[in-house]
């Protein structure tokens, strides 16, 4: 089981491009979660998905910023039309339950850098 | 807002010494998690209290939880190098967990 598997781990963008991020959750698990982290702080809830559902995404802006979770594939976070802003550590995790008793778990994120 | 809270913010301790971090929060949980996250890497499942539970032990990290002060600590005992890293709580809503801003902890050897 090779966990949660993000790619790229490094994104450099030029402002106005697109960027898209990656997410495999481990195997077995529905549950994606995403979340952004900027120098020196916490982690900022994003969005949260089920198998070709968004079931919460009161963390991800409203413009430029989407989210899908296809029956197949990967979880993808897209932005569009990137500003420097952006630039940030992004997480994705999984669990097999909404509750897991063992916590998520993490990938190893992607950095994305805007110049 | 439900965001736990770490105290202190950066925490500089001698190898073998314990540490103690804090975390404090606003709303009611389903339980609390602490992570921990090293320089540039994702962020690791350390423990899961739950909101029934005072206290709870996994190798040389103890964790409390009360939830009248609202308020959890996390204790890790003679303290590695290897310990190095951000610790993070974070507590869990109706459907996401939310972080706090994390503790600093760098272990001198």
């Amino acid at each position: 089981n090779a966990g949660v598997m993000q790619n790229p781990r490094h994104l450099v963008r030029r402002r106005g491009q697109e960027a898209r991020l990656r997410c495999s959750p481990m195997k077995g698990h529905s549950h994606v979660y995403w979340y952004r982290q900027l120098p020196e702080e916490g982690l900022k809830f994003m969005v949260y998905l089920q198998k070709e559902n968004i079931i919460d995404e009161s963390g991800m802006p409203k413009e430029r910023f989407s989210a899908e979770f296809p029956k197949e594939g990967p979880s993808i976070l897209r932005i569009q039309q990137v500003v420097r802003g952006d630039s940030a550590a992004y997480f994705c995790a999984s669990s097999r339950e909404e509750q897991p008793a063992l916590g998520y778990t993490f990938g190893s994120g992607t950095r994305l850098t805007v110049v | 807002s439900q965001q736990g809270e770490e105290d202190p913010q950066a925490l500089s301790i001698q190898e073998g010494e314990n540490a103690t971090m804090n975390c404090s929060y606003k709303t009611s949980i389903n339980n609390l998690q602490w992570y921990r996250q090293n320089s540039g890497r994702g962020l690791v499942h350390l423990i899961l209290i739950r909101s029934n539970e005072r206290e709870k032990h996994s190798g040389r990290l103890r964790v409390t939880l009360d939830t009248s002060k609202k308020s959890s600590s996390l204790l890790i005992t003679a303290s590695r190098a290897a310990d190095t890293a951000s610790y993070f709580c974070a507590t869990r809503g109706a459907q996401k967990l939310v972080f706090g801003q994390g503790t600093r902890l760098t272990i001198n050897p």
